[in-house]
């Protein structure tokens, strides 16, 4: 069964930096591109990075390019989202997600994804 | 980007009522239309994916259609688990984007 776990979230405040972790397990991780996704308060769902399987293309929302770094250890099977220069905007739910396929191309979906890590930036 | 325009923002059913979600893209598409279930403290859901396709494990109530660019999600007779917010996303053009979400609530 696929299984993913995110964890790292916590309150920061507004300029700090904060690391997110996804562990994958229960499939070929290196197999398949993954994402982060966020739900902020009152807000819907914003997709906020990519990473095919490789790691070798990553894709970001301009709401956080420059700001956050999307990697992968495929040795480890961890995703990490790195967010410095956070923003009070910033504050949401964060998933990790499995995409439908190695690289994120067109018809591509999110399955499985994780229960989440919060992520609060406060003064 | 794409603008997806998601309609009602939220509905009160009651347990067996047919509900209709629905979803404007602001361009075509092709198929590539997803639906999600969301509940609070849980991981979000894929129910249909490719606009109308079935994501295994998920009851057979749950259907989607398209027609050019609006695309539809019905749950044909609602269950008391079926209460949650639902989002739609189109993932035929970079970046992705999901629609506003629609809250099912109890009547």
């Amino acid at each position: 069964e696929v299984h993913l776990l995110e964890s790292g979230g916590g309150m920061a405040q507004p300029g700090g930096s904060l690391r997110l972790s996804c562990a994958a397990s229960g499939f070929p991780f290196s197999s398949y591109a993954m994402s982060w996704v966020r739900l902020a308060p009152g807000k819907g769902l914003e997709w906020v990075a990519g990473i095919s399987g490789t790691g070798h293309n990553v894709y970001y929302a301009e709401s956080v390019k420059g700001r956050f770094t999307l990697s992968r250890d495929s040795s480890k099977d961890m995703l990490f989202l790195q967010m410095n220069n956070l923003r009070v905007e910033d504050t949401a739910m964060y998933y990790c997600a499995q995409d439908a396929a190695e690289n994120i191309i067109p018809g591509d979906w999110f399955h499985p994804w994780g229960q989440g890590t919060q992520v609060t930036v406060s003064s | 980007d794409i603008q997806m325009t998601q309609s009602p923002s939220s509905l009160s059913a009651s347990v067996g009522d047919r509900v209709t979600i629905t979803c404007r893209t602001s361009q075509s598409i092709s198929s590539f239309l997803n639906w999600y279930q969301v509940k609070p403290g849980k991981a979000p859901k894929l129910l249909i994916y490719d606009a109308a396709r079935l994501q295994s494990g998920v009851p057979s109530r749950f259907s989607g259609a398209e027609s050019g660019t609006d695309f539809s999600l019905t749950i044909s007779s609602l269950q008391p688990e079926d209460f949650a917010t639902y989002y739609c996303q189109q993932t035929d053009s970079a970046p992705w984007t999901f629609g506003q979400g629609t809250r099912v609530e109890i009547k």
